[in-house]
């Protein structure tokens, strides 16, 4: 499986946009990229996926490098229950409902 | 509230005990999974059920059991547990994405904190 990698903390300030950063230089032309985030004390939550194109919803927006080998999570006005590990995963479409989650960026928003 | 009902919430066992962790979902998914994940890292998938049969065990020790009776309900029946396998224990369910049914997105229950003495 293709590897992501992402900063292992940020902060950001409450009601400003923060930029969550996701390397993925071996992605596959099938692989889409999803993003979660685990909030304390609860299971993970999906928070949006997306393959070439730039994807809003009503969690955040995903921008997606136009080579694919970068991706970035848009959180775009930070609240404290933001605060959460967000993870970057690479899923091959045809993958046989296979997921692997690695390390995730540790949120910190500061009132 | 989750849409991925686990239970229990909390569970302290002997490594001698049979116990058993059991998960719902009425979302009409017919994926479900099992993930371990232990304190500051990231879950591990240890099993996926695809309509209700076994399609993926991450060479998760014989102590662990899975079983899915139905398409709401997954268990994971656990026997003769080490210390170093208390953990949390999360539930996912999600559409089944064989043949390309485009990644569909998992839902995950908030999972039973298991303690083994």
């Amino acid at each position: 499986d293709a590897k992501t990698t992402q900063p292992n903390s940020m902060e950001s300030n409450e009601e400003e946009p923060v930029h969550l950063p996701c390397n993925h230089s071996t992605i596959s032309g099938t692989d889409y990229i999803h993003w979660y985030r685990q909030l304390p004390s609860q299971g993970p939550e999906y928070v949006i996926h997306g393959l070439t194109s730039n994807v809003n919803n009503r969690m955040a927006s995903l921008a997606i490098a136009e080579d694919r080998k970068s991706s970035t999570l848009i959180l775009h006005r930070a609240t404290l229950r933001d605060a959460a590990v967000y993870y970057c995963i690479l899923r091959t479409n045809y993958n046989n409902n296979d997921m692997r989650f690695g390390a995730g960026t540790r949120l910190t928003v500061k009132p | 509230d989750t849409e991925v009902t686990q239970t229990p919430k909390h569970l302290v066992m002997g490594m001698t005990n049979k116990k058993s962790l059991k998960c719902e979902q009425h979302m009409g998914h017919r994926a479900m999974y099992w993930y371990k994940q232990k304190a500051k890292k990231p879950p591990e998938l240890m099993f996926v059920y695809s309509y209700e049969k076994l399609s993926i065990n991450e060479s998760v020790p014989s102590r662990f059991s899975p079983e899915c009776p139905n398409s709401s309900l997954l268990n994971l029946h656990l026997h003769a547990l080490q210390p170093e396998d208390s953990a949390l224990y999360l539930c996912a369910s999600s559409q089944d994405d064989r043949g390309g049914a485009s990644n569909q997105p998992q839902h995950f229950g908030d999972g039973t904190r298991l303690s083994i003495l």
